[in-house]
């Protein structure tokens, strides 16, 4: 079964930092580009980064550039995302996505960690 | 940078009702859309790429159509499992970007 687990939110004071993991499990793990979609609280989905299967490529929505940075360890089947400078706008729920073969669309999604950015 | 407008916002119906919900594009994405269903407290669940292919498992209620700057995902008869919010989101360019969302709500 193909399962995309979140863990890593919590938190965090304004100008601080967070690492969130996403360990994959079910699927050839560096075949496939991930991403990272969040939610912010009772609003609609917002794309934030992606990384192709081999980790080469990476790209991110403006509003995050320059402060989040997405890796992923294909060895351990494991998806990251360095969060710096966290501001309040930047509280959501952080789901990791896997994109179907070849799209950049998402076919599996974990179920979210949640991150709180607040003094 | 793509922007996706969904209308309606805020759809009511009935069970049994025909439901269309339209999805517009600042440019043309072609034919790379897809649609999204979330339940509260759930994560989204793919129903349709490349604007009219039904991913596995998806009730044949559902369908979409149009390319372009307008798409549509259709709900054939609704079903109380139907009630949800849906989004759309290009894959035709990054960023990727996501419709505001529709929700569904019984009448």
């Amino acid at each position: 079964e193909v399962q995309l687990v979140e863990s890593g939110g919590g938190l965090v004071q304004p100008g601080g930092s967070l690492r969130l993991s996403c360990a994959a499990s079910g699927f050839t793990f560096t075949s496939y580009a991930m991403n990272w979609v969040r939610q912010a609280p009772g609003k609609g989905l917002e794309w934030v980064s992606t990384i192709s299967g081999s980790g080469a490529g990476k790209y991110y929505a403006d509003a995050v550039k320059g402060r989040f940075t997405i890796s992923r360890d294909n060895s351990n089947n494991t998806l990251y995302l360095q969060m710096n400078s966290l501001r309040a706008e930047d509280t959501a729920l952080y789901y990791c996505a896997k994109n179907y073969f070849g799209a950049s669309f998402m076919d599996v999604w974990g179920k979210g960690t949640t991150v709180t950015v607040s003094s | 940078d793509i922007q996706m407008t969904q209308s309606p916002s805020t759809l009511s119906a009935s069970v049994g009702d025909r439901v269309i919900i339209t999805c517009r594009a600042s440019q043309s994405v072609s034919s790379w859309l897809a649609w999204y269903q979330q339940k509260p407290g759930k994560a989204p669940k793919l129903l349709i790429y490349k604007a009219s292919s039904l991913e596995g498992g998806v009730p044949s209620r559902f369908s979409g159509s149009g390319s372009g700057t307008e798409i549509t995902l259709t709900i054939s008869s609704l079903q109380p499992d139907d009630f949800a919010t849906y989004y759309c989101q290009q894959y035709n360019s990054y960023p990727l970007t996501f419709g505001g969302g529709t929700k569904v709500e019984i009448k």
